[in-house]
Formats: C-alpha cells, structure tokens, sequence
C-alpha cells in the first residue's frame, strides 16, 4: 500500500525557515517524480515544486523560487522541502504527492497523496 | 502562465441527477489536463488525467472530454459521496496550474 507522510510543519515566525519531510512507503521510491502543493485554508490547490525521479530535475512556482528547495533522498524514501525567508501567504496545508507514472514514464498529475502538514507563518 | 477557469462555482443538484463541470484554459494545453475531487479535511484524489482517462479505481460515472482550451467533466448521476470539491488541473508546461474549482452541493 502506498503510503505518504508528511510531517515538519508548525507555527514560524515571517522570514523564518522550516524544512518539511515526507517519508514514502509501498513503492518504488526512486522510479517517481514528486511533488509538493498546498493550500491555503480555505482556499484553493496551488502547485509548488516538483523534482524529478532521479532527484535531478527541479520546478518551482514563480512566488517560492528563490525561497523553496526540493529534494529528494532515494535512499531513505524521503520527499524534503526547504523553505526559507517565509512569509504570511505561505500559510497553508502543504501536500506531498507521487507522479503518475503509467508504463514508466512519469505525468505531472498526481496519484497518491498524503494528508496534509499545516505551516503557519504569522508573528 | 496558463490560466484555468473553471465554471460554475457552485453547482446545486440532487441526488441521481447529471452534473457537468467546465474548465477553459488561457492558450491550448492539448490533453493535458486532469480533474481531481476534495472534500473537507482530505487530500485531492485524482479522476481523470489526460482529458478523458480514468485514474485507477475511479467508477465509470466520471468522465472527462475535450482537447484545447475545452474540457468538460461529467459525472452520470450523482451519488451522495460525490458532493464535493472539483478541481481541473493542467500540465502542459511549467508552471503547473489548477483552475479555481467548482463546488458541487446538495441541492
């Protein structure tokens, strides 16, 4: 059973950091694209970041780049996103999520995703 | 930035009636576009990739049509675990965007 776990989130303050993890299981880790999306509450979904199966390839949204880096550790199953110099709109419900990846070759559009870590940015 | 609008916000209908959802993209994305549903306090689970193929497990009252800049979802009468949250979703090109979602309530 695939399972996706997120955890890191909680309560900093604008400008600082926080990493967030998601530790994959029930499949083959290093075979899939991934990603983060959130969403603020409330609110709506919005992408990210995603990084390549093999770790090498990375995307962001235009409003984390800069901020956010996403990686990836085959060899633990684990998703990270670094977030630095946060700010009140990254206030959110941030989502960890495996690519669709139909007869190997991966889709960005996600199948599996895990329930959610809250990171709330306020002083 | 590829745009997706997706109309009505709110779409209010009973139980075993048709439900028709539309999402218009900003420039064409081809096919390349997936629909997801939410409801309160869970992830997405994803429908429909590619404009009209069913994600694994997904009943075949979902479907999913049109290329371009037109899709439509549709779901051939509704049960009471439909009510819910829909999302469109593309992937054409980064970034990737999600349209603002429609709501689907009890009428």
């Amino acid at each position: 059973e695939v399972q996706l776990v997120e955890s890191g989130g909680g309560l900093v303050q604008p400008g600082g950091s926080l990493r967030l993890s998601c530790v994959a299981s029930g499949f083959t880790f290093n075979g899939y694209a991934m990603s983060w999306v959130r969403q603020a509450p409330g609110k709506g979904l919005q992408w990210v970041s995603s990084i390549s199966a093999g770790g090498v390839s990375t995307h962001y949204a235009d409003s984390v780049k800069g901020r956010f880096t996403v990686s990836k550790d085959n060899s633990k199953g684990i998703l990270y996103l670094q977030m630095n110099n946060l700010r009140a709109e990254d206030t959110a419900v941030y989502y960890c999520a495996s690519a669709l990846c139909p007869g190997g070759s991966c889709y960005s559009v996600w199948d599996y995703w895990g329930q959610g870590t809250l990171v709330t940015v306020s002083s | 930035e590829i745009v997706l609008t997706q109309s009505p916000a709110t779409l209010s209908l009973s139980p075993g009636e048709r439900a028709t959802l539309s999402c218009r993209a900003s420039q064409s994305i081809s096919s390349y576009l997936a629909w997801y549903q939410q409801k309160p306090g869970q992830p997405p689970r994803l429908l429909i990739y590619d404009a009209s193929n069913r994600a694994t497990g997904i009943p075949a009252r979902f479907s999913g049509s049109g290329s371009g800049t037109d899709f439509t979802l549709t779901i051939s009468g509704l049960e009471p675990d439909d009510f819910a949250v829909y999302y469109c979703q593309h992937r054409s090109d980064w970034p990737l965007t999600f349209g603002g979602g429609t709501k689907v309530e009890i009428k």
